[in-house]
């Protein structure tokens, strides 16, 4: 098994570019989740998926944009970026919303000029 | 709002003990121990449901006061291995994969 798989690793964009974060995982989890980490700020919680059809805010969900169409697939689209976006992204997964295990993946690297 | 840890870092000698401390403004649900080596992902360490369960893993263990509402993770006979940063992510009842994570605490084991 593949696990939580992100795409792209590094991404560099301009201020104002679009562009979409991939996450697939191949564990038939129910559970979904995006965090961005930056320098002396942990992990946050940007939007989170209980399951297909079904997408929630975090705590930092403002210029982020997500959907799930299927169980598998998490996406994160930033519509505009800024260079406040400039950070490490972990796309990570779970069994169930109820205390379960999160399975990260290995993290994608923006940083917007 | 996040919860805090204490310290936010700590340098060891290889054999030594430490502990890091996990504190809520709110009432736990679950915590959750994650350990993140640099340039890595976070890897889950362990879990507490609320009842003051004492959980192990090697030589690492951790402990969950409800009515403290705080958690501790204690590393016996450390060793080069347990550098890392470790966080703290507390979870609520209804979604407790919905984590909020600590700041972290970052651990060097040295010779």
């Amino acid at each position: 098994n593949a696990g939580v798989t992100q795409t792209p690793k590094f991404q560099v964009l301009k201020t104002g570019q679009s562009m979409t974060l991939q996450c697939a995982q191949d564990m038939n989890h129910e559970y979904m989740s995006w965090y961005r980490q930056d320098p002396g700020m942990g992990l946050r919680l940007i939007h989170y998926s209980v399951g297909a059809g079904i997408t929630d805010q975090g705590e930092v969900p403002n210029g982020y944009n997500v959907s799930r169409s299927t169980t598998e697939d998490f996406p994160l689209r930033l519509l505009s970026a800024a260079p406040s976006q400039t950070s490490v992204y972990f796309c990570a997964s779970s069994q169930g919303a109820r205390a379960n295990v999160l399975t990260f993946g290995a993290g994608s690297r923006l940083t917007v000029l | 709002q996040q919860p805090v840890q204490s310290p936010q870092a700590v340098i060891l000698r290889e054999g030594e003990d430490a502990v890091i401390n996990c504190s809520s403004s709110k009432a736990l649900y679950s915590v959750h121990w994650y350990r993140q080596k640099h340039g890595e992902a976070p890897v889950f360490l362990m879990i507490l449901l609320k009842g003051g369960e004492q959980k192990g893993h090697d030589k690492i263990s951790a402990s969950f006061n409800e009515k403290k509402q705080q958690s501790s993770l204690y590393l016996t006979a450390s060793q080069l291995s347990y550098s890392g940063t470790y966080f703290c992510g507390t979870g609520t009842p209804g979604t407790a994969s919905k984590l909020t994570f600590g700041t972290g605490t970052r651990l060097q084991v040295t010779l």
